[in-house]
């Protein structure tokens, strides 16, 4: 059974540039949430979608959005690039019972550089 | 969702308990505490939750005090690849997936 998977692995933007990036959820999950971790800091939360919609949102801008497909998979896009959006983009993806959040279970993470 | 305060960093001998405190003392009566482990370039582990009573599985044990004001995560025989940033997190778990981590304990398992 494969868990979350993310693609790229890494990856090097410069200013200005568009990003996206990609996660298949663990089989069975139908919700995927987006986090940024800056080095030497924790996740922050970005965003949640469930149901092809985005249900929960961070403190992040606009600049960074996302969708999600009928097979649950997920993109998050980052505009306009700034130096600071340097960090490790983490997937994660869970299943809900109802309304009941189950455990998250997170990909690997896309490393991003931006120069 | 209720902050969480643990020790930046612990060191703890190969076979013996690594025990992390955890405290979250501003916690709802609906919030649960997680605990969360991540190893170096690796994405989140999860490794256990709990209400108020205290919880075990293969991994590890949960101890949550009667108060719920804090917790204590015991690693009952530590080994080297239990080398990790341990996160401790409250949260609803009703349609939420949002985690708020903290800075974590860095635990080093020495040999």
């Amino acid at each position: 059974d494969a868990g979350v998977t993310q693609s790229p692995t890494h990856l090097i933007k410069t200013r200005g540039q568009q990003v996206t990036l990609r996660c298949s959820p663990k089989s069975g999950h139908d919700t995927v949430s987006w986090y940024q971790q800056a080095l030497g800091q924790g996740p922050q939360f970005i965003f949640q979608y469930y149901e092809e919609e985005e249900r929960q949102r961070g403190n992040f801008p606009d600049r960074f959005s996302g969708h999600q497909f009928p097979n649950y998979s997920s993109e998050l896009n980052v505009n306009a690039l700034l130096l600071g959006d340097s960090a490790l983009y983490l997937c994660a993806s869970s299943f809900r019972q109802g309304a009941r959040t189950g455990e998250l279970f997170f990909g690997e993470g896309s490393r991003l550089t931006v120069l | 969702d209720a902050k969480t305060t643990q020790p930046p960093s612990m060191d703890c001998a190969e076979g013996r308990a690594a025990n992390l405190p955890c405290n979250h003392s501003t916690i709802s009566g609906n919030e649960y505490v997680y605990w969360y482990r991540q190893i170096h370039s690796q994405g989140p582990q999860y490794i256990i939750h709990g209400l108020k009573n205290n919880e075990t599985n293969e991994m590890a044990s949960l101890i949550i005090t009667e108060d719920r004001k804090s917790s204590t995560l015991i690693l009952p025989h530590a080994t080297l690849r239990d080398t990790a940033v341990y996160y401790c997190i409250v949260r609803v778990n009703f349609g939420n997936e949002k985690l708020t981590f903290g800075t974590g304990t860095r635990l080093t398992i020495i040999p």
